[in-house]
């Protein structure tokens, strides 16, 4: 079994749409966890962090449940410009290792 | 921009060589990470680099090493290339108080 696993889509939405991304994780002891974007061809970019409180940044809302070990990111009146993969990344130990997904590729179509 | 400069940005070289690849962090960050992402996957754990010493390992043979210079810049070694070994090698500084790793443009090997 993965650490972090993912539905690695691809997602095709059109514009406008409201789109939702699931995770898990395996290890109970991770510590942090964030989501990232990754563009085609692109470094991986921090998108937002996730809390237990569940935080949203504009369109997007992160949401945590350490009891299930599930993560969510839900984007809100999709735009062309959300079209990317998105990494679900969990922090285990002191090492600040990060463990990603799969990734679940997104197609905001107009 | 991050601030995190890699290079070379692309190289290709053939089963069995050697190669290294090198990453500049960003100013104030004492950490380096690198992970191996190979196509259609999320990056992989290689290793870290914490003030010029290795500070956990992913699951990577011993051909994959690196070092960390007094300056913070890292490099990454891997002898005796395998086809596999083609992917997109990333590195990510952090450092201080700040948690969030910030991730260069990536060295992009292809092994033939």
């Amino acid at each position: 079994r993965k650490e972090v696993e993912q539905d690695p889509g691809p997602f095709n939405v059109p514009e406008g749409a409201t789109v939702a991304f699931n995770c898990t994780y395996s290890n109970s002891a991770s510590q942090s966890f964030f989501w990232y974007r990754q563009d085609c061809r692109k470094e991986p970019k921090l998108l937002m962090s996730v809390y237990s409180s569940g935080n949203e940044d504009g369109r997007f809302t992160a949401q945590l449940n350490r009891a299930s070990q599930y993560i969510s990111l839900l984007i809100r009146d999709s735009k062309l410009s959300d079209s990317a993969t998105y990494l679900c990344v969990v922090n285990t130990g002191s090492a600040r290792q990060l463990t990603f997904g799969s990734g679940t590729q997104l197609t905001v179509l107009p | 921009e991050t601030g995190v400069t890699q290079s070379p940005t692309h190289l290709i070289k053939t089963r069995g060589q050697q190669v290294t690849l090198r990453c500049s962090s960003q100013s104030g960050h004492n950490t380096v990470s690198w992970y191996q992402q190979a196509l259609g996957q999320g990056p992989q754990f290689i290793f870290q680099y914490y003030r010029e010493e290795e500070n956990g390992r992913g699951n990577f043979p011993p051909r994959f090493s690196g070092l960390q210079f007094p300056n913070y810049s890292s490099e990454l070694n891997v002898n005796a290339l395998e086809l596999d070994d083609s992917a997109l090698y990333l590195c990510a500084s952090s450092g201080g108080t700040e948690e969030t790793q910030y991730f260069g443009p990536g060295t992009r090997l292809l092994v033939l």
